[in-house]
This record gives structure tokens, C-alpha cells and sequence, in this order.
């Protein structure tokens, strides 16, 4: 079935680096655009970047951009999120999620990253 | 930057009540507006898309209207099981996507 699974989540100092994996199967990785969205802890959906689906274009929150990237293999089936820089208020679960059209469909099941000291 | 604003921030209803939410972009988005449900701890589930296209699967109870900057979604009859939280989403200036804050919908 399709699927997305998260990894590389936890605890890091501000200031630090960290990189998110996101496992796809079940479908044409390749195929499709990819984004990240994250929630902080009881707060709203914020979107943070997206990648097309051969890497050729990237873009990112306002929030993000300079820090994160996100880039991908696919010949792996694995899109990232390079954080660099984190803030506290970076803390969230980050969601990798599968474009449609301008929605999303296809949602992994989130890992959390807690920035702190 | 397309902001998005949603009302009310939360609401209590009775199970079988009508459940109205809307949505209001800052500019005209004409109908590149989505629906999600989320429940807690859970990852967001597409309900409509493109306003008022029920997504396959998504009970018909559900249904989305509207075009512009104005948009309702609408529960027709609540059920215990919608208990969530629900966002709407523009991508009228895709790649980038904009959430709205949220409607945390209790029953009463």
C-alpha cells in the first residue's frame, strides 16, 4: 500500500543540524512532487517546503528558507529535510506528504523534533 | 502572501446538528481551496477538494462551497466520529501552500 514513513527526529540544541528522512513506497516516488508540513505542539498546519518530483525546483516558507533543504533520491524512494541553524521555535512534528494537484493526499505518520537546551 | 482566516476557532455541537465553518483568503483564490480533518495525534485527511469535491471515500455528510475569498464547509448532520480539528488549505499560488488556523469541532 502506499506509504510514507518519517525518521530522524528527536532532541537537538538551537543552533544545531538535523536531517529528516521520509521512506515512500507503494507508488512511483519519481513521480511526484513531494512536500514537508509541520505542526508545533497544539498549533495549526504550517507549510515548510516542497520539491518537484525530479528535484529540479525547490521552495520554502518564509520561516525556513536560508536553513532548511530539501532535497531527494530517487532512486533511494527517500525525500530529506536538511534543518540547519534550529530555533525553539522550530519544535513541531514533521510531516512528509505526497502532492496532488495542489492538495495532499498521501500523509506520513509525522516524527517529532524538539529543539531545546 | 495569501493569508487565510477561519471562523470560528472552535464550536460545540450536538450530534446530529448542522456544522458550518468558513473561510475567507485574502485574495481572490477562485476555487483553489481545500479541506482537511484532523483528529489528535493523527495525520490530516483530505475531505474536499478544489471548494466542493467530495474526495473519494469521504462520507457525503461532508460538503464544501464557495469561490473568491469566501468559502463554507458544512457537516450536515454531526457524528461523534468528527470530532477533529479542520483546516483549509489555498494553493491558488502553488508550489507554495497556506493553511488556515483551524476549527476544533467538540460535541456538546
Amino acid at each position: 500500500q502506499v506509504q510514507l514513513v518519517e525518521s530522524g527526529g528527536g532532541v537537538v540544541q538551537p543552533g544545531r543540524s538535523l536531517r529528516l528522512s521520509c521512506a515512500a513506497s507503494g507508488f512511483t516516488f519519481s513521480s511526484y512532487g513531494m512536500h514537508w508540513v509541520r505542526q508545533a505542539p497544539g498549533k495549526g498546519l504550517e507549510w515548510v517546503a516542497v520539491i518537484w518530483y525530479d528535484g529540479s525546483n525547490k521552495y520554502y516558507a518564509d520561516s525556513v528558507k536560508g536553513r532548511f533543504t530539501i532535497s531527494r533520491d530517487n532512486s533511494k524512494n527517500t525525500l530529506y529535510l536538511q534543518m540547519n541553524s534550529l530555533r525553539a521555535e522550530d519544535t513541531a512534528v514533521y510531516y512528509c506528504a505526497r502532492d496532488r494537484e495542489g492538495a495532499i493526499l498521501i500523509w506520513g505518520q509525522g516524527t517529532l523534533v524538539t529543539v531545546s537546551s | 502572501d495569501i493569508q487565510m482566516t477561519q471562523s470560528p476557532s472552535s464550536l460545540s455541537a450536538s450530534v446530529g446538528d448542522r456544522v458550518t465553518i468558513t473561510c475567507q483568503a485574502s485574495q481572490d483564490i477562485s476555487n483553489y481551496l481545500n479541506w482537511y480533518q484532523q483528529k489528535p495525534g493523527k495525520a490530516p485527511k483530505l475531505l474536499i477538494y478544489d471548494a466542493s469535491n467530495l474526495e473519494t471515500g469521504v462520507p457525503s455528510r461532508f460538503s464544501g462551497s464557495g469561490s473568491g475569498t469566501d468559502f463554507t464547509f458544512t457537516i450536515s448532520s454531526l457524528q461523534p466520529e468528527d470530532i477533529a480539528t479542520y483546516y483549509c488549505q489555498q494553493y491558488d499560488n502553488l508550489p507554495i501552500f497556506t493553511f488556515g488556523p483551524g476549527t476544533k469541532v467538540d460535541i456538546k
